[in-house]
């Protein structure tokens, strides 16, 4: 079962936050978001790992809740080069990721 | 870097028409997986490898084969094209198997129109 993304669309201008979350039904070992801008790949941006150990993004955030099975991102002092859909991925067996149904964010001037 | 290549940008083919999607890694991953990308369903995982030969299958698997004959090489396969198969396909790879939190690595899709 897919986790569930909200919001799923969010419009903001330059310098504002924004936070994106992600939930699953099932246990989770780690939580991965990745960004995808129109035409191109998905591009990894962050593990969060059980235990709470994290990997990747200099410039964005995440935790991760694991009684919750709940994770959220963290978008701070936004970019016009943030624009792009966000999707987070859930591990629940070794590897397969399991995606949201992603998150559109649209920075404006 | 990682580079993870696919055949094709774009495809066009006719319904019942045989379909290869060729996907190439050139990091020596064990790991390869196709999803489908369709607007408001994000991305669905098709089938995944973790070793040559080996295969198992994701979330929707009706309608597609695979194939992996050499590590760096992953195939997916429409046997009888239908128009609801329609999409945007990526291939992904990552590191190593039995290992988790690893990194998957997407290529940058192949835009199939079934007519």
């Amino acid at each position: 079962q897919q986790p569930v993304q909200s919001p799923q669309a969010v419009i903001l201008r330059e310098g504002e936050d924004a936070v994106i979350n992600c939930s699953s039904s099932k246990a989770l070992y780690s939580v991965h978001w990745y960004r995808q801008k129109h035409g191109e790949a998905p591009v990894f941006l962050m593990i969060l790992l059980k235990g709470g150990e994290q990997k990747g993004h200099d410039k964005i955030s995440a935790s991760f809740n694991e009684k919750k099975q709940q994770s959220s991102l963290y978008l701070t002092a936004s970019q016009l080069s943030y624009s792009g859909t966000y999707f987070c991925g859930t591990e629940t067996s070794y590897g397969k990721l399991t995606f949201g149904q992603g998150t559109i964010l649209t920075v404006h001037p | 870097d990682v580079k993870v290549t696919q055949s094709s940008r774009y495809l066009v083919k006719r319904t019942g028409e045989k379909v290869f999607l060729e996907c190439v890694q050139d990091m020596d991953h064990e790991n390869m997986f196709w999803y489908r990308q369709d607007p408001g369903l994000g991305l669905r995982l098709i089938y995944f490898s973790y070793d040559v030969k080996m295969k198992e299958k994701g979330d929707i698997p009706e309608g597609y084969s695979v194939s992996r004959e050499k590590k760096e090489r992953f195939s997916l396969i429409l046997e009888s094209a239908s128009t609801n198969q329609t999409s945007m396909y990526l291939c992904a790879s990552s590191l190593s198997r039995g290992t988790r939190a690893e990194t998957q690595y997407f290529g940058p899709g192949t835009r199939l129109l079934v007519l």
